[in-house]
């Protein structure tokens, strides 16, 4: 099973500001088949980014995905209220398999 | 627009059954394949269960299988996840979610969930 480790647990910033959230894999990804969902307070996730790089339909793009192979980033050029939420990574090479989870909170 | 909603969550004994139901609307359901994705309150996502576009393939996480079967009803554009010999920790909002488009496995929309809690 490939396991995803998403760092940091719990990254504390302000409205304007730029984040950077890592998902790392275990082995490297084919196709670099990544995705990244937002996951706010008592809401289901919705898909941003697809394809490591790729962003879903209607998704800001103050939202970018990059890297390849084991290591891979999702960039929020600057952060809005509405961003503070949860953010989760998901390969979908080899079976599915999540990360564990960025919180991305209000300093 | 797409739409799931989830039903037939509740509370049940470890060992008992549950049924939950998904019905989709907005889109060409029997062209998509479905899936079912569970989180416990609080903690992460967990992939649980495929089911191809038109019935003929599944797949399931190791944690599930042989207790869970995922099914489709086309004509009625409802996804099922029939759920047996429940455990405490199969205690977690599940949602239906649909994939990208066939095959891709991951997933551009969701249900808002349906809450299942296994307690004695």
């Amino acid at each position: 099973e490939i396991v995803l480790t998403q760092s940091p647990g719990t990254l504390s910033l302000s409205p304007g500001e730029r984040a950077t959230l890592s998902c790392r894999a275990s082995q490297s990804l084919s196709s670099n088949s990544l995705a990244w969902y937002q996951q706010r307070r008592g809401q289901a996730p919705r898909l941003l980014i697809f394809g490591a790089s790729s962003r879903a339909t209607g998704i800001p793009d103050r939202f970018s995905g990059s890297g390849s192979g084991t290591d891979f980033t999702l960039t929020i050029s600057r952060l809005e209220p509405e961003d503070f939420a949860v953010y989760y990574c998901q390969q979908y090479g080899t079976s599915l398999t999540f990360g564990g989870g960025t919180k991305v909170e209000i300093k | 627009q797409v739409q799931l909603v989830e039903s037939g969550g509740g509370v049940v004994q470890p060992g008992m059954s549950l049924r939950l139901s998904c019905a989709a609307s907005g889109f060409a359901f029997s062209t998509y394949g479905m899936h079912w994705v569970r989180q416990v309150p609080g903690k992460g996502l967990e992939w649980v269960a495929v089911l191809w576009y038109d019935g003929s393939g599944e797949n399931y996480a190791d944690s599930v299988k042989g207790r869970f079967t995922i099914s489709r009803d086309n004509s009625k554009k409802t996804l099922f996840l029939q759920m047996n010999s429940l455990r405490v920790e199969d205690t977690a909002v599940y949602y239906c979610a649909r994939d990208f488009y066939g095959g891709a496995n991951f997933f551009d929309s969701w249900g808002q969930g349906s809450l299942v809690i296994v307690s004695s």
